[in-house]
């Protein structure tokens, strides 16, 4: 069976501090990997990877793929109280066009 | 933001009605899905589209069934509501093209009592 796994699920940390998150992934037919970020309401996108090994970068986020781990880490550098989430990876198939979640890691900064 | 809208945005039933919910898309992307989101499990699929009247199940299916018979619309419907399937529903859309970028609705929060 196809899984997503993140870890840590919970995770709290200072403001200031970096911190990483980690996805691996058991999915047959994989296409591309997503990170999303949810607040109080919808999940709002982040990145999508797909190819081994290119960061993709947004501010104080960055996030790779390692394909050869069937893995991949958000960094969030400079951490501000508004970074404090819900932070979901995703995996898309290619065999049925499914999308698979892991079940989020929940970060918490402090002031 | 995608043009993405959800209907009712709260609801609250008694087991054993019947319960349609609405998603509504301006963007014309070929991909809709439908999840929920409970404590401790994430999203979890329960239906997608793939194009107009073409569907398929997700992993947590059972109770639930959907139709698409415009490309802007999908409905997810609970044919006799129960108390498990409290919860919030979000729908997504995505393009393949796009290798399944998705945005999400706002969200509907269901309570069955």
């Amino acid at each position: 069976e196809d899984k997503v796994v993140q870890s840590p699920l919970s995770l709290v940390v200072h403001e200031g501090d970096t911190v990483t998150l980690n996805c691996s992934y058991e999915v047959t037919n994989f296409r591309s990997l997503l990170w999303y970020k949810q607040e109080k309401k919808a999940p709002t996108f982040l990145f999508m990877l797909t190819s081994s090994g290119i960061e993709k970068k947004s501010g104080r986020l960055s996030s790779i793929l390692d394909k050869k781990e069937l893995s991949s880490i958000l960094n969030i550098t400079a951490t501000q109280t508004g970074d404090s989430a819900i932070y979901l990876c995703a995996v898309g198939r290619n065999r049925d066009d499914k999308i698979i979640f892991g079940k989020g890691t929940r970060l918490h900064i402090l002031p | 933001d995608a043009g993405i809208t959800q209907s009712p945005r709260h609801k609250v039933t008694e087991t054993g009605t019947p319960v349609t919910l609405r998603c509504h898309q301006t963007e014309n992307h070929r991909y809709m899905y439908w999840y929920r989101q409970d404590p401790g499990h994430g999203l979890r699929l329960i239906h997608y589209s793939y194009g107009v009247k073409d569907t398929d199940k997700g992993e947590v299916s059972d109770g639930y069934s959907v139709s698409r018979s415009k490309t802007e619309d999908f409905l997810l419907t609970l044919e006799s509501a129960t108390s498990s399937q409290t919860s919030v529903y979000f729908c997504a859309i995505s393009e393949k093209d796009r290798d399944y970028e998705q945005y999400f609705g706002p969200g509907t929060r269901l309570t069955v009592t």
